[in-house]
């Protein structure tokens, strides 16, 4: 079974518009983590936000928060007043205190379009 | 931003040839981490070090051997270079003390086998 599910291959949003980008996730630890990074055409890869599974808020990082349900193992990431540069591609990856490497396994990934 | 550098940035080889590609960290992080990204595959772990000379296999690790001889080096060998291995490969490092680090990403190589 799939790890992280990304169902949105791809996004499009009017700028300065919210937009939520799903990710559901599928674990059997009760500690976890999960993480949002952005991926622009130049391609690298940049950190976003992590919620932390015993986190009771949710993560806020300025423009971005993670909508965290736990029961629905769902993490979905809202991005508020969506930016021209907000275009990008968005993987959700999730890492689970039982793996010794410690490693994170990602979703497929969503293209987010910002249009003007 | 944490100092990662992948080398060389992009490459074009011919099937069969062998290709190292190199990861340098300048933060002294435990942990290093290969990756290959695929379109509609996200990334997906090829091999991990947990420390100098401790390395393990990840998801995809068929084809390809690793070595850290090093803290701050790691490196990904593919002894015999094929077409499937064509993508695009990240470094990454995390601290790995506990908690749930995020794991920082050097800038990827682009590798090409024709």
């Amino acid at each position: 079974a799939q790890k992280i599910t990304q169902t949105q291959p791809g996004m499009f949003v009017q700028e300065k518009e919210a937009v939520t980008l799903d990710c559901t996730y599928d674990t059997s630890d009760q500690s976890y983590g999960l993480f949002w990074y952005k991926q622009p055409s130049s391609g690298e890869m940049i950190f976003l936000i992590y919620q932390g599974s015993y986190d009771e808020q949710n993560a806020t990082e300025g423009r971005y928060s993670l909508n965290f349900q736990k029961a629905r193992k769902s993490a979905n990431l809202v991005i508020s007043a969506s930016q021209l540069g907000d275009s990008a591609m968005y993987f959700c990856a999730m890492r689970e205190i039982h793996d010794s490497a410690r490693q994170l396994t990602f979703g497929s990934g969503t293209q987010l379009t910002v249009l003007p | 931003d944490a100092g990662i550098t992948q080398s060389p940035r992009h490459k074009v080889t011919e099937t069969g040839t062998p290709v190292t590609l190199r990861c340098h960290q300048t933060e002294n992080h435990r942990y290093m981490y290969w990756y290959r990204q695929d379109p509609g595959h996200g990334l997906r772990l090829i091999h991990y070090s947990y420390g100098v000379k401790d390395t393990d296999k990840g998801e995809v690790s068929d084809g390809y051997s690793v070595s850290r001889s090093k803290t701050e080096d790691f490196l990904l060998t593919l002894e015999s270079a094929t077409s499937s291995q064509t993508s695009v490969y990240f470094c990454a490092i995390s601290e790995g003390r506990g908690g749930l680090n995020e794991q920082f990403f050097g800038p990827g190589t682009r590798l090409t086998v024709l």
